[in-house]
């Protein structure tokens, strides 16, 4: 069975870098052919793709926000690590760690999300 | 704006049949597999729809998913009150090396 859940600081301020970890179950990062995403959702907006890792560590990330995301993995620890530099008012959501079978079953478990407010 | 686009809304009575739209282009929905997700109110996203038209399992066959060429829609028969939600179509985008989303579709069962 496979589970995912999030987990990091509730409230940061504007500038601060967030550091969000994704702990799961169920399945091995050390192989490839199987994938952790970062999703977040701005309360009342759509659904926006952060960052992915694969088990062979290649790594794609948002054109968009890509110089501010780094995804790491420790496999030893079933853990992703999202940091988010130079946080603003903006990024303020619900950020969602899924599981990836790229090609297949896709985005297929996902966690139940955590609230990140950015705020002052 | 997303790079997949959908309608904002659509609506139906019980039991209608009902279609939500996904546009995209070569390099996403015309080249790659669709997926397409459901999110009830405060809740996380689950799969209803990969690789274009296949259900996971416990998915009701009520719904489907097709493609034609760089569009991809999902079909709900037999509309059910429970089926109100908001709908993502995903893909995965050559050009881009990345996910992209569709904006979402807020489904309404009159």
């Amino acid at each position: 069975q496979i589970t995912l859940k999030e987990s990091g600081p509730t409230l940061v301020k504007p500038t601060q870098t967030l550091t969000l970890t994704c702990t799961f179950s169920g399945f091995s990062l050390s192989t490839s052919g199987v994938g952790v995403a970062w999703i977040r959702q701005p309360p009342g907006k759509a659904l926006e793709f952060l960052a992915l890792i694969y088990g062979n560590d290649d790594k794609r990330y948002s054109p968009s926000l890509k110089s501010r995301l780094t995804i790491t993995k420790d496999t030893s620890k079933n853990q992703v690590v999202l940091t988010m530099t130079n946080m603003d008012p903006v990024d303020t959501a619900t950020y969602y760690c899924s599981h990836d079978s790229p090609g297949t079953t896709g985005l297929d478990y996902w966690g139940q999300g955590t609230l990140v407010t950015v705020s002052s | 704006q997303s790079v997949l686009t959908q309608p904002p809304s659509a609506s139906g009575t019980p039991g209608q049949r009902v279609t939500i739209s996904c546009s995209g282009s070569s390099s996403n929905i015309g080249g790659n597999y669709a997926y397409w997700f459901q999110q009830l109110p405060g809740t996380a996203p689950k799969l209803l729809i990969y690789m274009t038209n296949q259900r996971p399992s416990g998915v009701p066959d009520r719904f489907s998913g097709s493609k034609s060429g760089t569009s991809a829609s999902l079909a709900i028969s037999g509309l059910r009150s429970e089926d109100e939600a908001d709908y993502y179509c995903v893909a995965w985008d050559d050009s881009l090396s990345a996910v992209v989303f569709g904006g979402g579709t807020k489904l309404t069962v009159l």
